[in-house]
C-alpha cells in the first residue's frame, strides 16, 4: 500500500551544525513531495516542496533532494538554530492519480528534531 | 483570511456519547481533509473530500463519518466516541497546485 516513512525518528544537533532529515516513500506514482514542520501544540507549517521534476529545490536555509531512483527525500537544514527544534514530516501527494487519489495527502512518521544551544 | 478554523479547541467526551468537530476554510479550497494525530505518532488520515458532495476514506476511517455539502465546510462526527478516539484532531485544506493549510487542532479526550 502507500506509505511515507523516515529512517531516524529523532535528531540532535548544535547550534550552528547542518541538519539533514530522510524519509522513504513507496508509491511509485507520488509526484508532488512537501516537508512540514510541527512545532509543540500546533498544526503542521509548510517549510518548502517539490514536484517529482526536479531533484533539488532551495529555500531559505533549506533545501530538499530528491531521488526517485530510491524513492527517497530529505531536508538540509543549514546552520541549525534553536528554533528550528521541532518535528518535522515529510508529506506526499500523487497530483496526476485518478478517482479521489489526487486529493490525499499522505504524511510520514515524523522526525524530531533538538537543537542544543 | 482566517485560513482553516475548528471549533472547538478542546473537548471531553464520554464513552458512547457523540460529537462533530467542525472545520471551516476561507480560501476556496477544493481538497479537505481530517487527520488524528496521537502522542509521539504522525499525522494519520481519517477522511478526505475532493469537492462538494465528494468524500473518500483516509487511513483510519472507522468510527468517524463526513460529509461535504459546501466548499467552505468539512465537519467530522464521531458516531459513538471510544476512549482510543482520544487524540489531537486536524484538518487541512488545499488546491491541487498548493500546500496544505491546517488548522490549530481540536484536542479530545474520551473518558
Amino acid at each position: 500500500g502507500e506509505s511515507v516513512g523516515l529512517h531516524l525518528p529523532t535528531l540532535s544537533v548544535q547550534e550552528g551544525d547542518n541538519s539533514i532529515i530522510n524519509c522513504a516513500y513507496s508509491n511509485s506514482a507520488s509526484d508532488y513531495f512537501i516537508w512540514y514542520k510541527q512545532e509543540s501544540g500546533k498544526g503542521p507549517q509548510f517549510i518548502i516542496d517539490i514536484r517529482s521534476n526536479m531533484d533539488k529545490r532551495q529555500g531559505q536555509r533549506v533545501t530538499v533532494l530528491l531521488n526517485k531512483t530510491v524513492k527517497h527525500l530529505s531536508l538540509q537544514i543549514a546552520a541549525t538554530q534553536p528554533g528550528d527544534s521541532a518535528v518535522y514530516f515529510c508529506a506526499e501527494r500523487s497530483q496526476g492519480a485518478g478517482g479521489t487519489s489526487y486529493g490525499k495527502l499522505t504524511f510520514g512518521q515524523g522526525t524530531i528534531l533538538t537543537v542544543h544551544p | 483570511n482566517a485560513g482553516v478554523t475548528q471549533t472547538p479547541k478542546f473537548q471531553v467526551l464520554k464513552t458512547g456519547q457523540s460529537m462533530t468537530l467542525q472545520c471551516a476554510q476561507d480560501m476556496n479550497h477544493e481538497y479537505m481533509s481530517w487527520y488524528r494525530q496521537d502522542p509521539g505518532m504522525g499525522l494519520r488520515l481519517i477522511h478526505y473530500s475532493v469537492g462538494a458532495g465528494i468524500t473518500d476514506q483516509g487511513e483510519v476511517p472507522n468510527g468517524y463519518n463526513v460529509s461535504r455539502s459546501t466548499t467552505e465546510d468539512f465537519p467530522l462526527r464521531l458516531l459513538s466516541a471510544a476512549p482510543s478516539q482520544t487524540s489531537v484532531y486536524f484538518c487541512a485544506s488545499f488546491d491541487r497546485n498548493t500546500e496544505a493549510f491546517f488548522g490549530q487542532g481540536t484536542r479530545l479526550t474520551v473518558v
